[in-house]
């Protein structure tokens, strides 16, 4: 198994545009978590599944941000419209029953 | 609620000497605690977790109930292991996993 597949592994892009990130986790994995990473707020969570269903999206910044896990090898995280604060590079992870979670590499956001 | 608490941003110690990097938890249910490392521009790996009792790259961490931490510790650190480590949280029933902020360390020759 290739690990979990994040694309694009780095997307600029203008304020106001959309933006989609694509994982794709461990086959077998039931469980997919979405994760920001900032300097200055470190590693959040914004949002997990567990067999594709959405548990807690507590995490999501605001209602532009959305996620959708339509079947158990795929998942987006879509920003609309995006914004400069949004810049991070945000991670995908996914979790077997039992372990820990193992990380994609992760796409650096940057919207200018 | 649940929290992860990592109280140093940043640790500094010289190669060979001892390193202990600290978590506390917040968790009224049963814990499984583990530790992250991310190399510089990597992607995080799971380091270790308290349910295996092992040792990683020398590092181990003892799950504490009664003080709810989860310490990581390594006799001599060495040059490798600079990079950003992370405490975590999963929650009952493994679904949900929380991070600490992260603990930087970087061990000077």
């Amino acid at each position: 198994d290739a690990g979990v597949i994040q694309s694009p592994r780095h997307e600029v892009t203008e304020m106001g545009q959309e933006v989609t990130l694509r994982c794709k986790p461990i086959s077998g994995h039931n469980s997919l978590f979405w994760y920001r990473q900032t300097m200055m707020r470190g590693l959040e969570l914004l949002i997990y599944f567990n067999n594709n269903v959405p548990i807690d999206d507590s995490g999501m910044p605001e209602d532009r941000f959305s996620a959708k896990m339509p079947n158990a090898s795929f998942s987006t995280l879509k920003i609309q419209p995006s914004e400069p604060r949004d810049s991070a590079v945000y991670f995908c992870a996914s979790r077997g029953a039992g372990g820990g979670a193992f990380f994609g590499q992760g796409t650096r956001l940057t919207v200018v | 609620a649940q929290r992860v608490t990592q109280p140093e941003k940043l640790l500094s110690v010289f190669k060979g000497a001892p390193v202990e990097l600290k978590c506390n938890y917040s968790y009224s249910g049963s814990p499984e605690l583990f530790w992250y490392v991310q190399y510089s521009r990597q992607r995080l790996q799971l380091l270790l977790r308290h349910i295996s009792r092992e040792s990683i790259k020398g590092f181990t961490a003892d799950l504490n109930k009664g003080e709810t931490s989860f310490h990581l510790k390594k006799p001599f650190a060495q040059e490798e292991d600079s990079a950003m480590y992370y405490c975590a949280l999963s929650l009952t029933g493994g679904f949900k996993t929380i991070f600490g902020a992260g603990t930087r360390l970087f061990v000077k020759a």
